[in-house]
């Protein structure tokens, strides 16, 4: 079973602007990670937040985590029509498998 | 190897046919594991590998799957009797080892059942 949910499901945006998408998980966890999916190709790793951190930043990448919320947000700044994927959060807790939400499908509008 | 390989990419079989997948890791990585992924869905862990041992293979939906990986490289799942419900994407990862949290994910070996 998913771990938790992903908010929204699908976003659609103009090049340029900004994607939030959002993640709500349900168990505790030792860290958060984000993928991306690429039609047709494998999952991608992006960035990786510890449960003790709040906030991150990776290039055009930002993510949040709030544990008292179980939540978790990305941000992608000046979007590209390269950033046109599925986006997946992961959660992992003791042992080192990945449990994943169900993903939110962005499209970037040229 | 540059990056982890699956083969084959697609898989047409017959309900009631056995099916054997395989997963090349990157060379380097001792731990490896095994996804399913449904249409439109975050992938589901199936099972584990540090290097030839499969500490925990609690998401393995029945006894038809089956997983191996002998000598701690190649590793291969198997799934026999197929029915309807077993077509999905399945994904191999690797990760350095047990306590590294990054997964490098192979392009996936996509399972019809007809």
């Amino acid at each position: 079973s998913q771990q938790g949910e992903e908010d929204p499901q699908a976003l659609s945006i103009q090049e340029g602007e900004n994607a939030t998408m959002n993640c709500s998980y349900k168990t505790s966890i030792n860290n958060l990670q984000w993928y991306r999916q690429n039609s047709g190709r494998g999952l991608v790793h992006l960035i990786l937040i510890r449960s003790n951190e709040r906030e991150k930043h990776s290039g055009r990448l930002r993510v949040t985590l709030d544990t008292s919320k179980k939540s978790s947000s990305l941000l992608i700044t000046a979007s590209r029509a390269a950033d046109t994927a599925s986006y997946f959060c992961a959660t992992t807790w003791g042992a080192q498998k990945l449990v994943f939400g169900q993903g939110t499908r962005l499209t970037i509008n040229p | 190897g540059a990056g982890v390989s699956q083969s084959p990419r697609y898989k047409v079989t017959k309900r009631g046919q056995d099916v054997t997948l395989r997963c090349d890791p990157i060379s380097s990585h001792a731990t490896l594991y095994w996804y399913q992924q449904a249409l439109g869905q975050g992938p589901e862990f199936l099972t584990y590998f540090n290097y030839e041992a499969q500490p925990d293979k609690s998401g393995l939906p029945s006894d038809r799957f089956s997983a191996e990986r002998p000598e701690g490289s190649i590793s291969t799942l198997t799934i026999q009797r197929t029915e309807q419900r077993d077509s999905a994407m399945y994904r191999c990862a690797s990760s350095l080892d047990s306590v590294s949290y990054e997964q490098y994910f192979g392009p996936g070996t996509r399972l019809t059942v007809t």
